[in-house]
């Protein structure tokens, strides 16, 4: 079956630090990879995507990069936070035409 | 420039109450709009996908129908399982569109209260 896997599940931060998220996908081969931020007020925004090893493409000018190391392995980084940083960050494959699959998210807290 | 909008925000109805949720869009060229549900601490799963007007889908309780303008999530006697953030979205334009990213709706939260 196909599941996606995020962590950590919640995490604080000081301002300045370091981040990294995780997110593998099992049960396909090659799927396209998005990296979504909910803030707030904000709804869903797409950071970034990935269609495949090594590609990366961002949707918005900021302080996170992305990276796909391995097939299913998809990273979020940062390497120093912001307050503006906070929200819930979700990472999801396209199942289909529209159809995307998310994880449970990592919400963050940066203080 | 918002391509989706949902109104309204927020809506309580009581047990067996029947509403509707609303989502207008303004991109040209359609090439979908599709309905997501979202419960609290969790990510939005799948609900359906609508491509033409007139188009219908149904999944238990709910109704969801397309104009050229506009989508409209029916909720028939709802029970309070139903509960939760009724997101739509369409594909989205530029890059992200390239990878069938899609733009999301800021969603309306449903409370059904027994």
């Amino acid at each position: 079956s196909q599941t996606i896997h995020q962590w950590p599940a919640t995490l604080v931060q000081p301002v300045g630090s370091p981040l990294s998220l995780e997110c593998t996908v099992e049960g396909t081969s090659n799927p396209n990879l998005y990296w979504y931020r909910q803030a707030a007020g904000r709804g869903l925004q797409l950071l970034f995507y990935s269609v495949g090893i090594g590609q990366i493409s961002s949707e918005v000018p900021q302080n996170l990069s992305a990276s796909r190391p391995q097939d299913r392995q998809f990273i979020l980084s940062s390497k120093k936070l912001l307050l503006s940083d906070s929200g819930f960050y979700l990472c999801a494959w396209r199942r289909g035409p529209g159809e995307l699959f998310f994880g449970e998210g990592s919400r963050l807290t940066v203080l | 420039e918002d391509q989706v909008t949902q109104s309204p925000e927020a809506l309580r109805l009581q047990e067996g109450e029947s509403s509707s949720l609303n989502c207008s869009y303004t991109v040209s060229g359609l090439r979908g709009l599709f309905w997501y549900r979202q419960d609290p601490g969790k990510g939005p799963e799948f609900l359906f996908t609508l491509y033409s007007a007139g188009e219908e889908k149904e999944k238990e309780r709910l109704k969801a129908t397309l104009t050229k303008k506009e989508s409209f999530l029916h909720i028939t006697a709802p029970k309070p399982e139903d509960s939760a953030t009724y997101l739509c979205a369409v594909p989205s334009f530029g890059g992200g569109g390239g990878a069938d990213g899609l733009t999301f709706g800021k969603g309306t939260h449903l409370i059904i209260q027994p």
